[in-house]
């Protein structure tokens, strides 16, 4: 039983096209991130939410907007996709926010054409 | 503002020999020191951390960390190592200052000959 599940695990889109990756925990934590992995392996924080409030907002483009309908879920929506946006995206949750991310997605690898 | 580094990007080791993966790290408070390994395509898996307490901090896989405040350092190590700790292994460092932002180090790929 997955911990934390991503969808879809790949994703090949045009630019200019919206898309989104859900991700899930079943963990019962309070805390979600969203972290972008470059084509150097370089990992960056994106966002972070606790019990669905929004606790980390790094400088990334307001082309990404992440939604938590719940505390078991955080989303990332990408409006008009760009050549840079390519990356592989991991979701990652924690207990709580003190305690950093402890357990990550499998990454949503995104190739955008 | 909170750094950390990883000065090698690749370790090349004997299988059966110890291994150490270095990170330093720069926080202006005390740090909550992570690490991560990363097998090919797929997700990071946490090994260890260290928040407070002993400063020898054993995770999973056999693998250990030390914390030194004095050199800023929180080093991976591991008695003996196996072809299959071949991966990539990442450094993060949170400032318990104010804050609740993890930073990443570079990754370091350890290889493991047998």
């Amino acid at each position: 039983d997955t911990a934390v599940s991503q969808t879809p695990k790949y994703l090949v889109t045009q630019m200019g096209n919206d898309k989104s990756i859900k991700c899930e925990q079943n963990l019962g934590h309070d805390t979600m991130y969203w972290y972008k992995q470059d084509s150097k392996k370089f990992l960056k924080i994106m966002f972070s939410y606790n019990n669905k409030e929004l606790i980390i907002n790094e400088t990334v483009p307001n082309r990404f907007s992440p939604k938590s309908p719940d505390k078991a879920h955080l989303n990332l929506h990408i409006n008009s996709l760009e050549l840079g946006d390519s990356a592989v995206y991991f979701c990652a949750s924690s207990q709580d926010i003190g305690q950093g991310a402890g357990y990550f997605g499998a990454g949503t690898r995104l190739s955008v054409l | 503002a909170q750094s950390v580094a990883q000065p090698e990007d690749q370790v090349n080791v004997a299988e059966g020999n110890p291994l150490t993966v270095k990170c330093t790290y720069s926080v202006s408070g005390n740090p909550y020191l992570f690490w991560y390994v990363q097998y090919p395509n797929r997700g990071l898996q946490f090994l260890l951390k260290y928040i407070t307490g002993d400063n020898l901090v054993k995770g999973s896989y056999g693998f250990e960390a030390e914390f030194n405040k004095s050199q800023t350092s929180f080093h991976l190590k591991k008695p003996s190592a196996l072809v299959s700790d071949s991966a990539l292994y990442f450094c993060a460092v949170r400032d318990t200052t104010g804050g609740f932002k993890t930073i990443f180090g570079a990754g370091t790929r350890l290889f493991v000959k047998a």
